[in-house]
């Protein structure tokens, strides 16, 4: 079956280090997401790439990056310079951007925590 | 930028119906999606509004009104699996095709 996979499940981070979440898509889409979520809030948009080797920022990029060296894979690296990292990270992907008529596919999500 | 209104909780009966309403603020506009997420859970696309009129898939109906900036998702026959967070979303040329969501709306099915 297609869909969006996510890893881990559950991150813990100390203070100062980067980590790296991971997305992988089966799906042949050629545009990824990834989203931030605090509790009880919306989604708000870090990175989103339409092609491989290419992204752009959203809306809350600072502190963050990701690259898209393959179109199945979009890792996403949490810097030391992200200063409240804790919250709930969903990775995304639709065939491509604009087309919403079948919406967009999502992950399980990662929960990090800083400790 | 785009700015999404919604209510932020509501609660009903099994059996009931709910509408949940949602109002965007946003340039080129392009059309109006509504996502389902459980507590702790992956969102799950419902329906995709371009045109106004209403848009039915089973006991979920969405609505679209662009000359009011407006939309809804009408939830029939409530159930408890029902009891969910629910988006609405809006997709626009003026960023870039890209979905922006609102804060979301805590629906809560009650026996």
């Amino acid at each position: 079956d297609g869909g969006i996979t996510q890893s881990p499940k559950y991150l813990f981070r100390k203070e100062g280090q980067n980590v790296t979440l991971s997305c992988e898509q089966n799906l042949n889409h050629d545009a990824m997401y990834w989203y931030r979520q605090d509790p009880g809030q919306g989604l708000r948009l870090i990175y989103y790439s339409q092609i491989v080797n290419d992204f752009q920022k959203g809306d809350i990029a600072e502190g963050y990056s990701v690259s898209r060296e393959k179109k199945e894979s979009f890792p996403l690296t949490v810097t030391s310079a992200q200063k409240n990292p804790t919250a709930f990270y969903l990775c995304a992907s639709s065939p491509r951007t604009g087309e919403s008529n079948y919406g967009y596919t999502f992950g399980s999500g990662t929960r990090l925590t800083v400790v | 930028g785009q700015s999404l209104e919604q209510p932020s909780e509501v609660t009903a009966v099994e059996g009931a119906i709910v509408q949940i309403n949602c109002t965007y603020q946003t340039s080129g506009f392009y059309g109006l999606s509504w996502y389902q997420q459980h507590d702790g859970g992956a969102p799950t696309f419902l329906s995709y509004n371009a045109l106004d009129g209403l848009e039915e898939t089973g006991r979920f109906s969405s609505f679209l009104s662009r000359s009011d900036s407006y939309g809804y998702l009408l939830l029939q026959e409530l159930q408890m699996k029902d009891s969910a967070s629910y988006f609405c979303a809006v997709l626009s040329r003026s960023n870039d095709y890209k979905l922006s969501f609102g804060a979301g709306t805590t629906v809560t099915v009650r026996a």
